[in-house]
């Protein structure tokens, strides 16, 4: 089975904090995002990274950004965090067709 | 505006009852999957449908596609308590893009 594993589960930030959320697989999948869940919205995409150092914007990337070092981890990164950034983090992975592998999130919150 | 829409936004049934959830999707896919995920974790894959295909089966899992209604509907059969979650559909809208967009989501509550 896929393993994703998201370093925190809980997260208090303050407003301007430079944050950084880890995303580790076990799997050797090529391709990781980053979604936000938020209710009643679902989920949206941040990035996504198909590739070491490479990476894409999904639809909501504003205020973030991302780093892909090694094939395995995948951070997602709040320069200056703030309150809207305030949210249920999830990476995934996927390799080829396969479904989304999730990790178990982490809830930021930003004061 | 989200490309998939879950029906309805909650649901609440004893157990045993069948629980039936829909999903409406605005353009052309290339699949249709259904995701579970329990309270505070992460999503769990349940079951994909391609657009070439009708109906599909895991368990006690039935999930139908009309693309031409552009909806698909997730039916829980024998409904069990450990059964409470959000169920999510994606779709991915073509053969290349990574990006699988999601609905809101139907809170299900199976009552014992």
């Amino acid at each position: 089975d896929v393993k994703v594993t998201q370093s925190s589960r809980y997260l208090v930030k303050r407003t301007g904090e430079k944050v950084f959320l880890e995303c580790v697989q076990d799997m050797d999948h090529e391709n990781m995002f980053w979604y936000r869940q938020d209710p009643g919205l679902g989920l949206r995409l941040i990035y996504f990274s198909y590739d070491v150092k490479m990476k894409e914007k999904g639809d909501i990337p504003e205020g973030y950004s991302v780093s892909r070092e090694k094939k395995e981890r995948f951070s997602l990164i709040l320069e200056s965090a703030s309150t809207n950034q305030t949210s249920m983090y999830l990476c995934a992975t996927r390799q080829g067709g396969s479904p989304l592998h999730f990790g178990n999130g982490t809830r930021l919150t930003v004061t | 505006s989200q490309q998939g829409e879950e029906d309805p936004q909650a649901l609440s049934i004893q157990e045993g009852e069948n629980a039936t959830m829909n999903c409406s999707y605005k353009t052309s896919i290339n699949n249709l999957q259904w995701y579970r995920q329990n309270s505070g974790r992460g999503l769990v894959h349940l079951i994909l449908i391609r657009s070439n295909e009708r109906e599909k089966h895991s368990g006690r899992l039935r999930v139908t596609l009309d693309t031409s209604k552009k909806s698909s509907s997730l039916l829980i059969t024998a409904s069990r308590a450990a059964d409470t979650a959000s169920y999510f559909c994606a779709t991915r809208l073509d053969n290349y893009g990574q990006n699988f967009v999601f609905g809101p989501g139907t809170r299900l509550s199976v009552l014992p």
